[in-house]
């Protein structure tokens, strides 16, 4: 089992849809979650963090379900500006080990 | 001004040759890393680095060896670059070993011919 894994996508929606990432991560001594952002050629860039009660930023909303080692990431009302990769990231077994997922691609259309 | 900066953008070279990349952040963080990302895109850490010493050091074949000069700097030189060493690698910084929210540079686009 890959250490972080979602969906790659493409998940391609209109604009002012809803649409829901999801991940699953293999270690269950994992404390530290996040959702990352890349833009086609650039670097990645932090979204959020994900807690344990759930989070939410505006349109963004973060979940953490540490009994299925599952996170998800939920948009609403997309934007143009929201098409990109999503990266679910969660810390490794050594310390300052960041795992990236492969990304799920968003591409939201007019 | 750039958080974490990288240099050279690009780097086209011959198989065979040894080539650096630099990496300097002015965040004032304690900890900095090499992640590559390959042709799928798959962003992995190579090393890492805390107040100039080594804390991670992944399956990365020998040809890598990274420098921290100072905690603002951590370059990578890479020996006898192959075809497979081609991708985009990332110099990203924290405050402190796995600490919320890595910066990243803008990456190195390296390609081997």
């Amino acid at each position: 089992r890959k250490e972080v894994e979602q969906d790659p996508g493409p998940f391609n929606v209109p604009e002012g849809a809803t649409v829901a990432f999801n991940c699953t991560y293999s270690n269950s001594a994992s404390q530290s979650f996040f959702w990352y952002r890349q833009d086609c050629r650039k670097e990645p860039k932090l979204l959020m963090s994900v807690y344990s009660s759930g989070n939410e930023d505006g349109r963004f909303t973060a979940q953490l379900n540490r009994a299925s080692q599952y996170i998800s990431l939920l948009i609403r009302d997309s934007k143009l500006s929201d098409s990109a990769t999503y990266l679910c990231v969660v810390n490794g077994r050594s310390q300052g080990n960041l795992i990236f997922g492969k990304g799920t691609k968003l591409s939201v259309k007019p | 001004d750039t958080a974490v900066s990288q240099t050279p953008k690009y780097l086209v070279t011959q198989m065979g040759n040894d080539k650096s990349i630099k990496c300097e952040q002015n965040l004032g963080h304690d900890t900095m890393y090499w992640y590559k990302q390959d042709s799928k895109k798959f962003l992995k850490i190579m090393f890492s680095y805390n107040n100039k010493e080594l804390i991670i050091n992944e399956t990365v074949p020998n040809r890598f060896s990274p420098k921290s000069p100072d905690k603002a700097h951590l370059n990578l030189h890479i020996n006898s670059l192959e075809l497979g060493d081609s991708a985009v690698y990332f110099c990203a910084s924290s405050d402190s070993p796995g600490g919320v929210g890595y910066t990243f540079g803008s990456g190195t686009r390296l390609t081997v011919v």
